[in-house]
């Protein structure tokens, strides 16, 4: 069975600042996906980042990074300078079909 | 738009009568899933089509709980005597054939059990 495990259920941040959300997870895969899913309050959730197993290098989009370390079967979320638009919960999610984290609800203070 | 669409978004019933919920996912996208998610929690796995075909389904996925994607199009998940703790959330996700297992996900449709 696969499981993923996030560790803080909130965290807040001040405006233009970084934060580092954590997740572990667990899979029986050799070949996996890891995703960090955003969800905004009352919204659909939509993809944050993506990272695929088999790549060493850690993934980035913008503001968005992953620190992925393999062995540990760690996979943390950085955002960097800090909107007040990234206020939302975050899950961690691995493999297909998707099993998540129970989600971090992110702050954001101006 | 051509995002994922889920009907109706809000329903509540009373406890023991039936109700049913319509996704239609992005149309190029052969692979749906529905997930449930309670309040404080990570969605859930339900089940999951690929085309027309029902692959998986979760223990979650009681005898009261069916769904169908008759032609491999839009699908729907029909709850039977529903009890309270049904009150969910219930999302429908969507991916095409492309192995990077990103589903693009519906706003959802949510459930209130009286």
């Amino acid at each position: 069975a696969q499981t993923v495990t996030q560790s803080q259920p909130e965290m807040s941040v001040q405006e233009a600042e970084t934060v580092t959300l954590s997740c572990t997870y667990d899979t029986s895969e050799s070949d996996y996906y890891l995703f960090w899913y955003k969800q905004p309050p009352s919204r659909q959730m939509i993809l944050v980042i993506r990272q695929e197993a088999y790549k060493q290098q850690n993934a980035t989009e913008n503001r968005f990074s992953v620190n992925f370390q393999k062995a540990a079967k760690s996979f943390s979320l950085k955002i960097s300078d800090s909107q007040l638009g990234d206020a939302a919960m975050y899950f961690c999610a691995v493999n297909t079909p998707l099993v998540f984290g129970k989600g971090t609800r992110l702050s954001v203070i101006a | 738009d051509t995002g994922v669409s889920q009907n109706p978004r809000h329903k509540i019933t009373k406890r023991g009568q039936n109700v049913t919920f319509r996704c239609d996912p992005i149309s190029e996208h052969n692979r749906l899933y529905w997930y449930r998610q309670t309040l404080g929690q990570g969605p859930e796995f339900l089940t999951y089509f690929q085309n027309e075909a029902q692959l998986e389904k979760s223990r979650l996925l009681s005898d009261r709980f069916s769904a169908e994607r008759p032609k491999g199009s839009f699908s729907t998940l029909e709850i039977q005597r529903t009890e309270q703790g049904d009150s969910a959330m219930y999302l429908c996700a969507s991916r095409d054939r492309e192995n990077t297992g990103e589903l693009f996900f519906g706003e959802g449709s949510r459930l209130t059990v009286l």
